[in-house]
């Protein structure tokens, strides 16, 4: 398995327009999280599922964040409109299983989102 | 929900030494415990984890301690190499269910040769 794969890599947008970030998790694994990593905040879990149903997005920090999982091989992340204070990286993890076998979740290569 | 605070937020050390980071987390129901290393530019990666049944865990040049009485836990890197420098996180959740963790700020740690 190549990992859980995020595109694009780099994302350089103007104020105003919409992005989206997508993520391919490891084939198997049930749950999917969305994270955003800036120097101040470090590394903040924005929303995650579980077998592809949103179970928590307390931490998507505005109405203009939002999040889908289709089906279990992807899910997409999108900002709009976008603002420079949203640059930041933005990882996609996944994990598998629960009690003693749960919990190591593999992370994507990240997003780095630059809003000018 | 669970809150985690880690410190210090910067470490350097000469190379050999050993480097300790230490973590507090506030919610009782937490039992998994693991510990990222970040490299500069690069994902998160699982180096290390404790689950709430045990007290220590080794793995070579890396241990974690941990104390659910005080709602601590600790890592240690002995004999520091150059390549041990990287961001290092904690993380505290439940394993059960959703394996939903909240991590630390993060530790900047720098080895010194």
């Amino acid at each position: 398995d190549a990992g859980v794969i995020q595109s694009p890599r780099h994302e350089v947008t103007e104020m105003g327009q919409e992005v989206t970030l997508r993520c391919k998790p490891i084939s198997g694994h049930n749950s999917l999280f969305w994270y955003r990593q800036t120097m101040m905040r470090g590394l903040e879990l924005l929303i995650y599922f579980n077998n592809n149903v949103p179970i928590d997005d307390s931490g998507m920090p505005e109405d203009r964040f939002s999040a889908k999982m289709p089906n279990a091989s992807f899910s997409t992340l999108k900002i709009q409109p976008s603002e420079p204070r949203d640059s930041a990286v933005y990882f996609c993890a996944s994990s598998l299983g629960s009690g003693q076998l749960g919990g190591e979740a593999f992370f994507g290569q990240g997003t780095r989102l630059t809003v000018v | 929900g669970e809150n985690v605070e880690q410190h210090p937020s910067t470490l350097s050390v000469q190379e050999g030494d050993s480097a300790v980071i230490k973590c507090t987390y506030s919610d009782s129901a937490s039992n998994y415990f693991p510990w990222y290393k970040q490299e500069l530019g690069k994902r998160p990666q699982l180096i290390i984890d404790i689950r709430s049944n045990v007290g220590e865990k080794k793995d070579q040049r890396i241990a974690v301690t941990l104390n659910k009485t005080a709602k601590h836990f600790s890592l240690h890197i002995t004999e520091t190499q150059p390549e041990d420098s990287a961001v290092y996180f904690c993380a505290a959740g439940n394993s059960g269910g959703y394996q939903k963790v909240t991590f630390g700020i993060g530790t900047k740690l720098q080895v010194i040769p």
